[in-house]
C-alpha cells in the first residue's frame, strides 16, 4: 500500500534534547513538507523540499533542520533552539507543488 | 502573506442536518482543496478543485471552485456522528508555482 508514515506516534524529550522525528513515503513524489499543528490552529509550515538534497525554510523554521539524502525520506530535527517545541508535527507530500497533499499519521511531541 | 479565511470557526450539528462551510480569500486562488481531520491524526483529502466553477462530489460531500476564484465552499448532506472532526479548506495562489495555504479550520461538533 502507498502512503506516508511518520514514527513514532508519540515522543516526550526533555528540555536541552535535540530530537528527530521520521518521515517515509513510498508514493514517488518529489516534493516533502514538515508543518506544526498547535491546538485550535491551523497548519504552519515549517521546512519544504522540492528534490533530493535540496530544501527550503518554511514559515517558522527557526529552531528546526532537516535533511533530504532519499527521495522517500524526509526527517526533522527540532533543536534545543526551539522555544516551544511541544505541538503536533504533520509530514506530507506532493507529485506536484500547489496541488494534491497526502498527509501522513503525525507525531506528537510533548518537551518538558 | 496570503491568508485563507475560513468560516465558521466551528459548528454544532445534529444527525441528519446539512452542513455548509466556505474558505475566501482577497486574490484569486488557481486550487483548492478540502481536507478532513480526526483528533490525533493527519489531515485526508476530501476534495480537489482546479476549475472555476467547478463543482464536485464524492459521496455527501460536495464543494465548489467559486466563480471568481476568490472562495470555495462544502456541504455535507444528511450529517452523521462520524462527520465530526475539524475541515481544512486549503489553496494555490492564482499566478504562483508556490506552496499550498491552509484556512484555520471548521470544527464540527454533535449537539449535545
Amino acid at each position: 500500500d502507498g502512503g506516508i508514515t511518520q514514527s513514532p506516534k508519540y515522543l516526550f524529550r526533555k528540555e536541552g534534547q535535540n530530537v528527530t522525528l521520521s518521515c517515509e513515503q513510498n508514493l514517488n513524489h518529489d516534493a516533502m513538507y514538515w508543518y506544526r499543528q498547535d491546538p485550535g490552529q491551523g497548519l504552519r509550515l515549517i521546512y519544504y523540499s522540492q528534490i533530493v538534497n535540496d530544501f527550503q525554510k518554511g514559515d517558522i523554521a527557526e529552531g528546526y533542520s532537516v535533511s533530504r539524502e532519499k527521495k522517500e525520506s524526509f526527517p526533522l530535527t527540532v533543536t534545543s533552539a526551539q522555544k516551544n517545541p511541544t505541538a503536533f508535527y504533520l509530514c506530507a507530500s506532493t507529485a506536484d507543488r500547489g496541488h494534491e497533499q497526502y498527509f501522513g499519521p503525525g507525531t506528537r511531541l510533548t518537551v518538558t | 502573506g496570503q491568508q485563507l479565511n475560513q468560516s465558521p470557526q466551528s459548528m454544532f450539528i445534529q444527525e441528519g442536518e446539512d452542513v455548509s462551510m466556505n474558505c475566501t480569500s482577497s486574490s484569486i486562488f488557481n486550487t483548492w482543496l478540502w481536507y478532513k481531520q480526526d483528533p490525533g491524526e493527519g489531515p485526508v483529502l476530501l476534495i480537489a478543485l482546479y476549475k472555476a466553477g467547478e463543482l464536485t462530489s464524492n459521496g455527501r460531500l460536495t464543494a465548489q471552485f467559486g466563480i471568481t476564484r476568490k472562495d470555495s465552499f462544502l456541504n455535507i448532506s444528511a450529517s452523521i456522528p462520524s462527520d465530526v472532526g475539524i475541515y481544512f479548506c486549503a489553496g494555490q495562489p492564482g499566478g504562483s508555482q508556490g506552496n499550498l495555504i491552509f484556512g484555520k479550520g471548521t470544527k464540527l461538533s454533535v449537539k449535545p
